[in-house]
């Protein structure tokens, strides 16, 4: 059974960035994309990026361009979301998923629906 | 970008009843369509999977159908630990998109 496993939770200040890691058990990256996603409290899902670290390719949602980075360290089996320019409403739990299949259209390709989620990390943004 | 509306944002329930939610899509997903349960502290859950897939050990009592732009989730015999927010996500594109979220009340 794969596991994802993610680092602890982060206290930011605004302006700062926080690097979140996530490790898989297993070899799941060599045949998965892995995805990012937040959820603010109190408030809904929202996909953040993903990368599918066979291909080299990521996907960002828009309005985290620039301020976002995701990698995958193969040889580890860890994925990382770096997000910089952190504000208040950065605040949120940051969860990256895996284990879906992979797609590819108009000369992108990303992962779909995740079977395996990691625990999940508190990101807060307070001065 | 693709825009999902998950409708009711709440429902109240009794055990043993049926429950539907539903997704409706922005534009054609074809049947790329996830639904995900979440209780509160804990990660997502995939329990449908290209619309009307069963996910491996997710009771039978939930299932997923798809019309169109239309997708719907339905617990044929509500359980007590069905109590929980429902998301659908689409992946036909990136960007990836989800639901409101429907809170299901028992």
């Amino acid at each position: 059974q794969e596991q994802l496993v993610q680092s602890g939770a982060e206290v930011k200040k605004p302006g700062s960035s926080v690097k979140v890691s996530c490790k898989a058990s297993g070899d799941i990256f060599n045949n998965h994309g892995v995805t990012w996603v937040r959820q603010a409290p109190g408030q809904g899902l929202e996909w953040v990026g993903g990368i599918i670290p066979t291909f080299g390719t990521t996907n960002y949602e828009q309005r985290f361009q620039g301020r976002l980075t995701i990698i995958a360290d193969k040889s580890t089996n860890t994925a990382y979301m770096e997000l910089s320019g952190l504000k208040s409403d950065d605040t949120a739990v940051y969860y990256c998923a895996a284990g879906g299949p992979n797609y590819c259209r108009g000369g992108t390709c990303y992962s779909g629906a995740a079977d395996y989620w990691g625990q999940g990390t508190l990101v807060t943004v307070s001065s | 970008d693709i825009q999902m509306t998950q409708s009711p944002s709440s429902l109240s329930a009794s055990v043993g009843d049926r429950v539907t939610i539903t997704c409706q899509a922005s534009q054609d997903i074809t049947n790329y369509l996830s639904w995900y349960q979440q209780k509160p502290g804990r990660a997502p859950k995939l329990l449908i999977y290209d619309a009307s897939n069963l996910e491996t050990g997710v009771p039978s009592r939930f299932s997923g159908s798809a019309s169109g732009t239309d997708f719907t989730l339905t617990i044929s015999s509500l359980q007590p630990e069905d109590s929980a927010t429902y998301y659908c996500q689409q992946y036909d594109n990136v960007p990836l998109s989800f639901g409101g979220g429907t809170k299901v009340e028992i």
